[in-house]
């Protein structure tokens, strides 16, 4: 079956460091770019940047830019988004998505890791 | 930045046809998707390349875009319609991808 596995929900402190994944399988991994979407509570959805799995090329939203650490093992087939001092107001879910390459659309989402953070 | 509108929300009675629009500067120069998100789940692709739907998809979505708006219509409404939709682009000139307002689908 053709998914991409989120890691599970997480509650931290403010100021911890956090690293969520997103698994594809059934698909070829490296085919495909990886973004991550963070959707805020009862908020809309907001781009936060992508990366090509290939060759590990990635774009930050200027919004995200300098908070966020978007990486991928090709080998694991998977990507990551990470932080290294969280906010409360990093609570949120984070979806990550898969874009074909040279396409525009996601056509496959996660089912999305909720970060709780809170002191 | 590249900013697309949606209204916030649009209710429509069953059976009749809900239009959701996405404004955005010249988007009839760009490719616009639309995806769906019912309460509590994660957003799905319901609409891609303006007009196009992926497999599964019922025919009663479609999708237009021309000028500064594009344009989401669901034909024939059900109740399982309720959900907020999202349009979507890639903008080239900054090379991100952007998402509109959102907009949520209320049937009465």
């Amino acid at each position: 079956e053709v998914q991409l596995v989120q890691s599970g929900a997480e509650v931290k402190k403010p100021g911890e460091s956090l690293k969520i994944s997103c698994k594809g399988s059934g698909y070829s991994f490296t085919t495909y770019w990886i973004a991550w979407v963070r959707q805020m509570p009862g908020k809309g959805l907001e781009w936060m940047g992508i990366i090509d799995p290939g060759d590990s090329d990635t774009r930050y939203s200027p919004s995200f830019q300098g908070q966020i650490s978007i990486s991928a093992d090709k080998s694991m087939t998977t990507a990551y988004l990470q932080w290294t001092s969280l906010k409360t107001s990093d609570t949120a879910i984070y979806y990550c998505a898969r874009r074909t390459s040279g396409k525009t659309y996601f056509d496959l989402w996660g089912r999305g890791t909720l970060v709780t953070v809170s002191s | 930045s590249y900013v697309l509108t949606q209204p916030p929300s649009v209710s429509v009675a069953p059976g009749k046809t809900a239009r959701i629009t996405c404004g955005g500067n010249n988007i009839g120069s760009k490719s616009v998707h639309w995806h769906q998100q019912k309460a509590g789940q994660a957003p799905v692709l319901v609409i891609y390349n303006d007009s196009d739907r992926p497999s599964g998809i019922p025919e009663r979505f479609s999708g237009s875009n021309s000028g500064n708006t594009a344009t989401l219509t669901i034909s024939r409404v059900e109740a399982g319609d309720e959900a907020d939709y999202y349009c979507q682009v890639w903008d080239s000139r900054s090379d991100h991808d952007v998402f509109g307002t959102g907009t949520k689908v209320t049937v009465l």
